[in-house]
């Protein structure tokens, strides 16, 4: 079937504007993970849920940055005040249930551009 | 915390010659291990991952990896390169046990094919 999508695939802003940003995991899969992508960083884990229920938010970067997931299906990234540093590509990915040893299947990212 | 080291930034390789990207990780305990390799403005898609058993183990296009306790290392591998295998390269560790935090990512390897 279909994999991970993310929409947009590219996002530009202006400082202090708010975004969301969009995942759809493949179908029937019950975890989902947000990841963040940049050049100082690498690629860092934001945040994961089962379910609706996102058991450990202490990943995200500030209190600017929150997700949620509805219907155990799409999930939603918000980012408030965006800053020039919040520029990267920001991936979701899914897995067919929790635990460790289940494969991530990964979005092509959306790539956020703040001015 | 469990972390992961891609001591090579960049590789290059002669089309044809044989490929060992490096990984090394640090974790208390015997850890699940994956690698990922992320083309240019594509997602990253899984080649290969370790839980036990087989210390040697066969990926996607070609690839193995194999797991050395006694090193801390999980390198990968591949006889012989083509162009196609042009790309970002990731070793990622996952925390063994019932959590389901994300993956911890190495910061990357990028692979040149020289004709």
């Amino acid at each position: 079937g279909a994999g991970v999508s993310q929409s947009p695939s590219n996002k530009v802003t202006e400082k202090g504007k708010d975004v969301e940003l969009r995942c759809d995991p493949i179908s029937g899969h019950t975890a989902l993970y947000w990841y963040r992508q940049s050049l100082g960083q690498g690629l860092e884990f934001l945040i994961y849920f089962q379910g609706n229920s996102a058991p450990d938010k202490s990943g995200l970067p500030s209190d600017r940055f929150s997700a949620e997931r509805t219907g155990g299906s799409v999930s939603t990234l918000t980012i408030q005040r965006t800053q020039q540093e919040d520029s990267a590509v920001y991936l979701c990915a899914s897995s067919s249930q929790r635990g460790n040893q289940e494969t991530q299947y990964f979005g092509p990212g959306t790539r956020l551009l703040v001015l | 915390a469990q972390s992961v080291t891609q001591p090579d930034i960049h590789i290059t390789v002669s089309e044809g010659a044989s490929l060992e990207l490096r990984c090394n990780y640090s974790y208390g305990a015997t850890p699940y291990l994956f690698w990922y390799v992320q083309s240019p403005g594509q997602g990253l898609q899984l080649l290969l991952k370790y839980f036990s058993g087989d210390t040697l183990v066969q990926g996607i296009k070609g690839f193995e990896a194999e797991f050395k306790r006694s090193q801390s290392s999980f390198n990968l591998r591949k006889p012989s390169v083509h162009w196609s295998d042009a790309a970002e390269y990731f070793c990622a560790v996952a925390a063994l046990g019932g959590g389901a935090d994300g993956l911890t990512f190495g910061k990357g390897t990028h692979l040149i094919i020289q004709p």
